[in-house]
């Protein structure tokens, strides 16, 4: 039972384009969101969150939108640098923080 | 403040066999979060403690199992090893447990890495 899910498992993107990255939810009672990165060989930092009873939160080059009807989220960065290359968890807190499957991101010089 | 510490970061041991992970959360952080990140599977939510009671758990078999102390330090054990198994497995802690209303974050360890063979 996935109650979190992001469809994409890869994505490349060239530097200095957008990234968008999705993930949907099927649990109501989910009433806050967060999005992690994670590189390997190390934990995953936690990168942006958002508030189910916001539509849209911004952080540098770090936006996250909310569309509660549809129980769907997305991640975009811009502009994308090497550096953002990495695997992307999607999360989501009712009684427990829930994640997706996680989607990697590879930023193409 | 030092970060969530993890022990051991890598090892081997081979089916059949039980293994116990430990995890020192930052100083003050009372919820502790276990997970397993295994390919395809994302990271999957094995269990969760809050001032020593587990307050939630993941869909393991009962082989998975944890426990919180007094300083707030957990371990989680897995019995009977089997090679599906093999996964990175990640604690998490945060100063309140996770949900309601509770909208920090968690930080999160390097992992150890499990392999079975």
């Amino acid at each position: 039972d996935q109650q979190v899910k992001q469809n994409s498992p890869s994505l490349s993107v060239q530097e200095g384009r957008i990234s968008i990255l999705n993930c949907d939810y099927t649990n109501s009672m989910f009433d806050y969101f967060l999005w992690y990165k994670k590189y390997p060989a190390e934990g995953p930092t936690f990168l942006i969150s958002i508030s189910s009873i916001k539509d849209k939160n911004e952080d540098g080059r770090f936006t996250v939108f909310l569309n509660k009807s549809a129980k769907h989220l997305s991640l975009h960065i811009v502009p994308s640098q090497p550096g953002d290359s990495a695997v992307y968890f999607c999360g989501a807190a009712g009684n427990k923080l829930t994640f997706g499957g996680g989607t990697r991101v590879l930023v193409k010089p | 403040k030092a970060g969530v510490t993890q022990t051991p970061r890598y090892l081997i041991k081979t089916r059949g066999q039980q293994v116990t992970l430990s995890c020192s959360p930052i100083s003050g952080h009372r919820s502790v979060s276990w997970y397993q990140q295994t390919p395809g599977q994302g990271l999957q939510f094995l269990f969760e403690y809050f001032s020593e009671t587990q307050r939630n758990k993941g869909n393991f078999p009962g082989r998975f199992s944890g426990r919180q102390f007094s300083n707030s330090r957990s371990e989680m054990n897995v019995s009977t090893l089997e090679l599906g198994d093999s996964a990175l497995y990640l604690c998490a802690s945060s100063s309140e447990p996770p949900g309601q209303g509770y909208t920090g974050e968690l930080f999160f360890g390097e992992g150890s890495r499990l392999t079975v063979l």
